[in-house]
């Protein structure tokens, strides 16, 4: 079965910690697409990376950092020096190639970033 | 440029009665998703639509609920009669080309309660 674990449900952290958020994927697909969204408490959902199955290059972007590990089916999100605008709900999401053209996601992690 | 566009925001009606929720996808872009978020199933996709022509409705949970596109800047979602258990933000999304590997764009959500 394809699916999406974020067995984190919550994480509170305080401000200017490191935190990880884990994503773990299931598929039998070659090709296929990861992503991660954020969800602030306005509840809008805000895109933030998509990473395809064949670069498994690390991406930074600002205080963001994501390792994609296929050997481990892992795609996991961390926040250096985290802030409180960073309090939000992350989704790790997958789209399993041409097979469905669906987004199958996680079940969120609420980060709360103590001040 | 601007983003997807739904509204309304929030809607409050009452067991029965007919809602519309309205979606502008973001311009050029030839797919469209209607998504719904509830505490008890996470995120689900209801229905997808590519060219305005729906592609798979597999999600969508009755006949009380339908979705059009009858051109490429306009989708509703629309529940009739409603109930309460439809209480949830729908999102309404789009992407370009194939959804499979571009980026999902969600609109802020329609809040929906049925009281």
């Amino acid at each position: 079965a394809q699916k999406v674990t974020q067995a984190q449900t919550e994480i509170s952290v305080v401000e200017k910690e490191d935190v990880t958020l884990d994503c773990v994927y299931e598929t039998r697909d070659t090709t296929y697409y990861l992503f991660w969204y954020k969800q602030p408490p306005s509840g809008e959902l805000v895109f933030l990376i998509r990473r395809n199955s064949f670069d498994e290059q690390n991406e930074i972007s600002g205080r963001y950092s994501w390792n994609f590990q296929k050997s481990t089916s892992s795609f996991n999100f961390t926040i250096t020096a985290s802030q409180v605008v960073d309090s939000a709900v992350y989704f790790c999401a997958s789209d399993y190639g041409g097979a469905t053209n669906k987004l199958i996601f996680g079940t969120g992690t609420l980060l709360a970033v103590q001040p | 440029d601007a983003g997807v566009i739904q509204s309304p925001r929030h809607e409050v009606t009452e067991m029965g009665q007919e809602v519309t929720l309205r979606c502008k996808p973001i311009s050029g872009h030839d797919y469209l998703f209607w998504y719904r978020q509830t505490m008890m199933r996470g995120l689900e996709l209801l229905i997808y639509f590519n060219n305005n022509v729906p592609i798979d409705d597999s999600g969508m949970p009755e006949d009380r609920f339908s979705a059009k596109m009858p051109n490429a800047s306009f989708s509703t979602l629309k529940i009739q009669p409603s109930e309460p258990r439809d209480s949830a933000v729908y999102f309404c999304a789009s992407s370009s080309h194939r959804p499979s590997g571009n980026t999902i764009y969600f609109g802020e959500g329609s809040w929906l309660t049925v009281v």
